[in-house]
């Protein structure tokens, strides 16, 4: 099925473990976001991409790193892993720039525990 | 900086009731509202959306929003609620400039039978 895909479902890491949370999507958008959910804080941007090669910073950017060398991919990388990571991660995409035409397509979420 | 605020952090209502949640926004320029909603283990799915025009835009399952642009604001709202409304409700804001859509800090609505 067409969609965003998120990988893995769950994750546990220590403190200061580096580690990659993958998204793909099949529907060529153009634009791809990362948000983290934390309880009463709502979603937060974290790095969005306006297209392969061009990427910029959100909300909540530090710890966190990411590249677009394909439009099907955005991967987040978290660099040195702290407990203050510890959320649910989202990574969504449109074809217009946020979502202004039909809203972003969710994927299902990483929930990363960081010990 | 662009922001999103949603005043109603937790609403308990019984079926039948109606609802309104606020959301204000800080957004330079043109800006674009959205209401997502996040049923409990699921994932967020579009409500409705607002760029121009009509300032009371109308969505799925009987949700609506009126966007006032003098109070920055884009409250939903519902007549008549039930029980499988019950889920998170998420206002953002995004501009087709940037590229970036900012999300409220939610507001959890729990439908009593």
């Amino acid at each position: 099925n067409a969609g965003v895909t998120q990988t893995p479902k769950f994750q546990v890491l220590k403190t200061g473990q580096s580690m990659t949370l993958q998204c793909a999507q099949d529907m060529n958008h153009e634009y791809m976001s990362w948000y983290r959910q934390d309880p009463g804080m709502g979603l937060r941007l974290i790095h969005y991409s306006v297209g392969a090669g061009i990427t910029d910073q959100g909300e909540v950017p530090n710890g966190y790193n990411v590249s677009r060398s394909t439009t099907e991919d955005f991967p987040l990388r978290l660099l040195s892993a702290a407990p203050s990571q510890t959320s649910v991660y989202f990574c969504a995409s449109s074809s217009r720039p946020a979502g202004v035409d039909y809203g972003y397509t969710f994927g299902s979420g990483t929930r990363l525990t960081v010990v | 900086a662009q922001s999103v605020s949603q005043h109603n952090h937790h609403v308990i209502l019984s079926e039948a009731a109606s609802l309104e949640l606020g959301c204000n926004y800080s957004y330079g320029g043109t800006v674009n509202l959205f209401w997502y909603v996040q049923y409990p283990g699921q994932h967020l799915q579009l409500l409705l959306k607002y760029f121009s025009g009509d300032p009371l835009v109308k969505g799925i399952k009987g949700f609506e929003a009126e966007f006032i642009k003098s109070k920055f604001s884009f409250n939903l709202r519902k007549p008549s609620v039930q029980w499988s409304d019950t889920a998170e409700y998420f206002c953002a804001a995004g501009s087709g400039n940037t590229g970036k859509l900012i999300f409220g800090q939610g507001t959890t609505l729990q439908v009593k039978p």
